[in-house]
């Protein structure tokens, strides 16, 4: 099966502050349809959980511009720019390529 | 409005079985493919099950393949998922999620959830 590596359990950081959070694949994720089949979910106490980011670059209905996927191959990044108090949380990438999917461990973005 | 709501929780002692089911609304049920997805307490998420729009394609984590059984009534709008055999393990907060296959591949809406608690 496809592993997902988050090295980073939490990462520390002040409101406004520029984050990049790793996620790191056991293989491609590349399809034959030139697309990385890699998406990010965000979860936040109380809410559903809700998704970011999908073949690695695209965000989805609604999300803001400040978070941004980037990445390819093996290894994906989710930045979020001018971090605000609504996004500490907890962040997973899943690879949809193929079966089983697998998620990463999770990032936990807490207040510096 | 997309609306997932996951019912069937509870406790069970370990062996035994339960049903869950995930009523979605606000959409063509029929026309998108659903997975379940567990989150022990206190861990990340883990995928358990994936089922097609007809039902015709369905894969599992191999934690749960040959003890869990995924399920759809496109008439009911209604997602299932048989569990037997529970383990202690198998204790976490359960959602339903679906799949968007045709733009992204990815798990665009998901539920609240429901607990499953295996202890004796």
């Amino acid at each position: 099966q496809i592993t997902l590596t988050q090295q980073a359990e939490s990462l520390w950081i002040s409101p406004g502050e520029r984050v990049s959070i790793t996620c790191r694949a056991s293989q491609s994720l590349l399809y034959t349809d030139g697309k990385h089949y890699l998406s990010w979910y965000q979860q936040r106490p109380g809410q559903t959980t809700k998704a970011l980011i999908y073949h690695a670059s695209v965000r989805t209905d609604g999300v803001p511009t400040r978070f941004i996927g980037s990445g390819s191959g093996t290894e994906f990044t989710l930045s979020i720019e001018h971090v605000q108090p609504e996004d500490f949380a907890i962040y997973y990438c899943l690879q949809t390529l193929k079966s089983p999917y697998t998620f990463g461990a999770g990032t936990k973005l807490e207040l510096k | 409005e997309v609306q997932l709501v996951e019912s069937g929780g509870g406790l069970v002692q370990p062996g035994r079985s339960l049903k869950l089911s995930c009523l979605a609304s606000g959409f063509t049920f029929s026309n998108y493919g659903m997975n379940w997805i567990r989150q022990a307490p206190g861990k990340g998420l883990e995928w358990v099950a994936s089922i097609s729009s007809s039902s015709s394609y369905i894969y599992y984590a191999d934690t749960v393949k040959g003890r869990f059984t995924i399920s759809r009534d496109n008439a009911k709008n209604t997602l299932y998922l048989q569990m037997t055999s529970l383990r202690s393990e198998d204790t976490a907060l359960y959602y339903c999620a679906r799949h968007r296959y045709l733009t992204g591949h990815y798990f665009d809406y998901w539920g609240q959830g429901v607990m499953v608690t295996v202890s004796s």
